[in-house]
């Protein structure tokens, strides 16, 4: 069984604030994928990063960073300098190798204020 | 290169009436999954589907839903005698032709809005 668990429903932040989003899985694979999601206010999904389980190294893309960590089945996503367009749901999302189905976490709504 | 296409966009029915949800996925794509995303819950796993097959549809409720995805034409969900709990949206998703590696990200559509009055 696979799980994805996104304890923060909601996140209001400022402008220019860094923010991080908490996703925490669960699954008995030892090869899994894990992905995160923007669902912007036009309702589309909208890919964002892709890791393996087998690749810890922290990713940075611009103002987002990833932090992957196997020791406490998490992967944590941090927006530096937040801005208004920042404001979406952000669904993290599990794969094991031996499925087919992605699970998704209950998804986090971030509002960034001006 | 066109993306994932649903619609209707929002979709109103009545109690009892019959809901047909449609999904064209992207070009030389021939996997579709299908969510339900209600609020609070977040995105739940409904059915997967290849072209003229079905491969998973653990998460489908067994009674009035049911999904296609024909060799030609888009992949229908369609839900009969809809109930007020059938509200929702509901996202389809793409990937590639293939057997849909595990670390293939899916492509979604903007999603049908069903309301049941």
């Amino acid at each position: 069984a696979q799980k994805v668990t996104q304890a923060q429903t909601e996140i209001s932040v400022v402008e220019k604030e860094d923010v991080t989003l908490d996703c925490v899985y669960e699954t008995r694979d030892t090869t899994y994928y894990l992905f995160w999601y923007k669902q912007p206010p036009s309702g589309e999904l909208v890919f964002l990063i892709r890791r393996n389980s087998f690749d810890e190294q922290n990713e940075i893309s611009g103002r987002y960073s990833w932090n992957f960590q196997k020791s406490t089945s998490s992967f944590n996503f941090t927006i530096t300098a937040s801005q208004v367009v920042d404001s979406a749901v952000y669904f993290c999302a599990l794969r094991s190798g031996g499925s087919y189905i992605p699970t998704f976490g209950r998804g986090t709504s971030l509002i960034v204020h001006p | 290169n066109a993306g994932v296409m649903q619609n209707p966009r929002h979709l109103v029915r009545r109690r009892g009436q019959e809901a047909r949800l449609r999904c064209s996925p992207m070009k030389g794509h021939s996997h579709v999954y299908w969510y339900r995303q209600l609020p609070e819950e977040g995105l739940k796993f409904m059915v997967y589907l290849q072209k003229e097959n079905i491969i998973d549809e653990s998460g489908m409720p067994k009674e009035r839903f049911s999904a296609e995805f024909p060799k030609e034409g888009p992949s229908i969900l369609r839900i009969q005698q809809v109930v007020r709990g059938d509200s929702a949206a509901y996202f389809c998703a793409s990937t590639p032709a293939g057997q849909g590696s595990p670390n293939e990200k899916l492509f979604f559509g903007s999603g049908t809005q069903l309301s049941v009055l």
